[in-house]
């Protein structure tokens, strides 16, 4: 399989549990980007990798949100003491350097009871 | 702060009609403008646009960039059921070098077709 994949695919937890999730990103796309997506809206930028290194993190990445990409390969995306407004669509998208198009995961849908 | 406006927000028609999905922007250091569909799963990407003026097609759908109006056009032809998604537009923004590279999304055009 060539695209991006996601896991999990979905993910119900009770308020102030952590949760991570995993993004595997097309081999050789050294650029791996999250957004978030709630109902109605485009897709809001989180954060982006090249290769191993965070180089940008959005406002809506409070201090609770860390994402990780170990070997600038896969990526993590945790989120501590979650909150029901963290409730949303996880998306992980990936390219083969700055400037290509991006190409998104299934997704991971959060919902926080 | 960088702006991506879709219009219009929702619209239904018939089978074989033709559409025309608009999107606008205000951004700092534009670098291309791209075009996803997505139903009910992860955008899948249709078109990159960087060069103001020139078509990309691809079967039934086409899409333009006019930098001087900041704004691009995405056009369907002969709509089919299948065609029914949301488009997203989404602009790329980021310095020559790739630093602060992201995309910003519009809320997107729900595209219905009827049979």
């Amino acid at each position: 399989d060539t695209g991006v994949s996601q896991d999990p695919r979905h993910k119900i937890t009770k308020r102030g549990q952590n949760v991570t999730f995993r993004c595997d990103p097309i081999s050789e796309h050294n650029r791996l980007y999250w957004y978030r997506q709630t109902l109605g809206q485009g897709p809001e930028f989180l954060t982006y990798f090249q290769n191993e290194a965070q180089l940008e993190k959005s406002r809506l990445l409070s201090d609770r949100f860390s994402a990780e990409r170990p070997k600038g390969s896969f990526s993590t995306l945790e989120i501590q003491r979650t909150e029901q407004g963290d409730s949303a669509m996880y998306l992980c998208a990936s390219s083969l350097t700055f400037f290509y198009e991006q190409y998104f995961g299934p997704g991971t849908r959060l919902t926080v009871t | 702060e960088d702006k991506v406006v879709q219009s219009p927000l929702s619209l239904v028609v018939h089978e074989g009609d033709t559409v025309t999905l608009n999107c606008s922007y205000e951004v700092t250091n534009f670098r291309s403008l791209l075009w996803y569909k997505q139903e009910k799963k992860a955008p899948t990407f249709l078109f990159m646009l960087t060069s103001s003026g020139i078509e990309k097609k691809s079967g039934r759908l086409s899409s333009i960039l006019d930098k001087k109006e900041l704004s691009s056009i995405l056009n369907i032809t002969a709509t089919q059921t299948g065609d029914s998604a949301i488009y997203l537009c989404a602009v790329e923004t980021g310095g020559y070098t790739g630093a602060n590279s992201k995309l910003t999304f519009g809320k997107g055009i729900t595209l219905s077709v009827r049979p």
